[in-house]
């Protein structure tokens, strides 16, 4: 069955790097573009990023432009977000889910990881 | 990459049907058939419920179905069930080749 499974979340100081993995199977990953979406806590969902299925477009919203980067190895099966000087508002659970451009978030989702930007 | 307009709650009984809508502008909802929906339910991850508008991924009730008129799209829940109670979301395809959420929308059924 298809599974995508978060992890490097944890606790981090402002102004720190931290990076997520999501990893996936069960599908053919290697043929599905791939987004994070994070949500802050007792908040609404927010788009963070998306990669196509082979890796040669990005986008991100404007909040992680410059900061963060989405990546991917499809050797391994396995998304990547390196997020650079990390501030407080981007305390929030971090999901990894398929779908292309313009499939937006798509069929499977990740249970989520946490991440808390705190001095 | 302002977020699309939905109300923070709607409420209906077993049985009747509510709509929630969605607003953006001609740069997201109203320029592209690209609208999904989400279900989320406390501490879970987000579920797909409707894309492309008015499409159901397999598996979902044909009790939810999505519309979309200028720059506002509709979620329709017909014959409300308890398990509907969740949070609601829209998001939509941009002029950028982001996406963007609704706030959400919180629904409760009486």
């Amino acid at each position: 069955q298809v599974q995508l499974m978060e992890s490097g979340g944890g606790v981090v100081q402002p102004g720190r790097s931290l990076r997520l993995s999501c990893a996936a199977s069960g599908f053919s990953f290697s043929r599905n573009g791939m987004h994070w979406v994070r949500q802050a806590p007792g908040k609404g969902l927010e788009w963070v990023a998306l990669i196509w299925s082979d890796g040669s477009n990005k986008y991100y919203v404007d909040s992680v432009k410059g900061r963060f980067t989405i990546s991917r190895d499809n050797s391994k099966n396995t998304l990547y977000l390196q997020m650079n000087s990390l501030r407080a508002d981007d305390t929030a659970v971090y999901y990894c889910a398929t779908g292309g451009e313009r499939d937006g978030p798509r069929d499977y989702w990740g249970q989520g990881t946490l991440v808390t930007v705190s001095s | 990459q302002s977020a699309l307009t939905q109300p923070a709650s709607v409420s209906g009984s077993p049985g009747q049907s509510i709509t929630i809508s969605c607003t953006g502008t001609s740069s997201d909802v109203g320029g592209y058939n690209y609208v999904s929906w989400y279900q989320q339910h406390p501490g879970k991850a987000p579920k797909l419920m409707i894309y492309d508008v008015s499409n159901r991924p397999s598996g979902v009730s044909n009790r939810f179905s999505g519309s979309k008129s200028g720059n506002t799209a509709s979620l329709t829940i017909s014959g409300l069930q308890a398990e509907d109670e969740a949070d609601y979301y829209c998001s939509s395809y941009t002029s950028t080749s982001t996406w963007v959420f609704g706030g959400g929308t919180k629904l409760t059924v009486l």
